[in-house]
């Protein structure tokens, strides 16, 4: 089955407001990524965390590896962010494995 | 950050004809990946590669895929022969240790 469940597949929220984004791991994890995908299709690392907490700008990310979810907040939203947001978690074998994905839409 | 490209940025091939994708990893890094994307869904992975190997692979590695990297230049994605369902963007990544860089996706269509 899947390994890496990501919600919600898609969210809306208007500017200046903020979320969360969450995975769960049915298997333990060494460590997760978090990318954004833009409207080109590229993908731009966020975060990668091998444990605990990192934050840049008005992005936070937490990766617990004992309870086997890492989430992304966003705060502030702005309509740049809009995207598409993906987790990837690494199982200890080089592979990772990425989430079904967030639709993210930033209102004005 | 550190960049990792990729060549052709869009690709469009007919059914049973050969591709190469190229992807130019990071100078230093020494793990390299594929994935692949059909279009609205999600990344899925396809193979890694290191020290001149492939060190796994995925069920959607198929038999008409091969990577390799000779003497260090691009990391390379043949297909050979192609087929209508191998059409997607194929993203390249490399990786020193954990983080993986990811490159900014080759599409492929196959007609």
């Amino acid at each position: 089955g899947d390994q890496v469940e990501q919600s919600p597949s898609a969210l809306s929220l208007h500017e200046g407001t903020g979320s969360a984004l969450r995975c769960n791991f049915t298997t333990t994890m060494r460590a997760v990524q978090w990318f954004q995908q833009n409207s080109r299709g590229s993908l731009i690392n966020l975060f990668y965390l091998a444990s605990g907490t990192k934050e840049n700008g008005r992005l936070k990310s937490t990766f617990n590896s004992k309870e086997s979810y890492s989430t992304l907040h966003i705060r502030d939203a702005q309509l740049e962010d809009s995207g598409t947001y993906f987790c990837a978690a690494e199982a200890g074998n080089e592979k990772i494995t990425f989430g079904a994905g967030t639709k993210l839409t930033i209102k004005p | 950050g550190p960049k990792v490209l990729q060549i052709p940025s869009h690709q469009i091939i007919d059914m049973g004809q050969m591709v190469t994708l190229n992807c130019d990893p990071v100078s230093n890094h020494l793990y390299f990946y594929w994935y692949k994307q059909i279009l609205g869904q999600q990344m899925e992975f396809l193979v890694n590669f290191y020290n001149g190997k492939v060190m796994e692979k995925s069920k959607l590695f198929k038999d008409q895929f091969s990577v390799e990297r000779p003497d260090g230049s691009y990391f390379t994605l043949k297909i050979q022969p192609t087929a209508l369902e191998d059409s997607a963007v194929y993203f390249c990544a490399s990786s020193l240790l954990d983080e993986q860089y990811f490159g900014p996706g080759t599409r492929l269509t196959v007609l």
